[in-house]
């Protein structure tokens, strides 16, 4: 079956790290991805990584990939208030067909 | 700035309507694919559109149709509006094979009352 699952709500002090989780159920998967979503907008590719990757870092994102457990996580290094926004993880399959999880809101406190 | 554009930004009709949803892909971009965002849900697959046919499709019935065009661009047809159609409809383009280069368009807010 086609399934992500996310927590919904993670709340961050500003500098701190941010970590959201996020399992998939579809062995095929050929790419994963984060997107961020902010109030009233469309989405927006953060960082992607490919399934036989275990590790991706692009400046303060860090992707990591655990293929066997089906997890995948997303770090943002020091936290900032524009960092505030819905993400969500995804996986994509056949055709290039993307399943999104339901997405976590990341509020950030000051 | 991605490039995709979609029109219109928002739009209200009532049950029964038909309405039709636009997109601009990309430049160089040959895939269009469309997803409904409801209130509070992650996106959710439409259909795709490559070389002007559909190349796949998720969970929504015939009511839901496309095209694209020769020059790439896109448009999604609802008929027999219902309430729960009231959604973020969001295109998105690609390379065909290159899932990795799929860059979403803004969104077209469409209420149904």
């Amino acid at each position: 079956g086609e399934d992500v699952e996310q927590s919904l709500f993670l709340s961050v002090r500003e500098g701190d790290s941010s970590v959201i989780n996020c399992t998939y159920t579809d062995s095929s998967s050929t790419y994963l991805y984060w997107y961020k979503q902010e109030p009233g907008a469309g989405l927006q590719l953060l960082t992607y990584i490919f399934s036989n990757m275990d590790m991706k870092q692009d400046q303060r994102l860090t992707v990591l990939l655990n293929k066997k457990d089906k997890h995948l996580s997303l770090r943002i290094a020091d936290t900032q208030t524009g960092d505030s926004a819905i993400y969500f993880c995804a996986e994509s399959i056949m055709n290039d067909k993307i399943i999104f999880g339901k997405g976590t809101r990341l509020h950030i406190l000051p | 700035e991605t490039g995709v554009t979609q029109s219109p930004t928002h739009l209200i009709k009532t049950r029964g309507q038909q309405v039709t949803l636009r997109c601009s892909s990309q430049s160089g971009h040959n895939t269009v694919s469309w997803y409904q965002q409801a209130l509070g849900q992650g996106p959710q697959f439409i259909f795709q559109y490559y070389r002007e046919e559909e190349n796949g499709r998720g969970n929504f019935p015939p009511r839901f149709s496309g095209l694209q065009f020769p020059n790439y661009s896109s448009e999604l047809n609802v008929n027999a509006l219902e309430l729960d159609d009231s959604a973020l409809y969001l295109c998105a383009s690609s390379l065909v094979g290159e899932g990795e280069t799929q860059y979403f368009g803004p969104g077209t807010r469409l209420l149904v009352l």
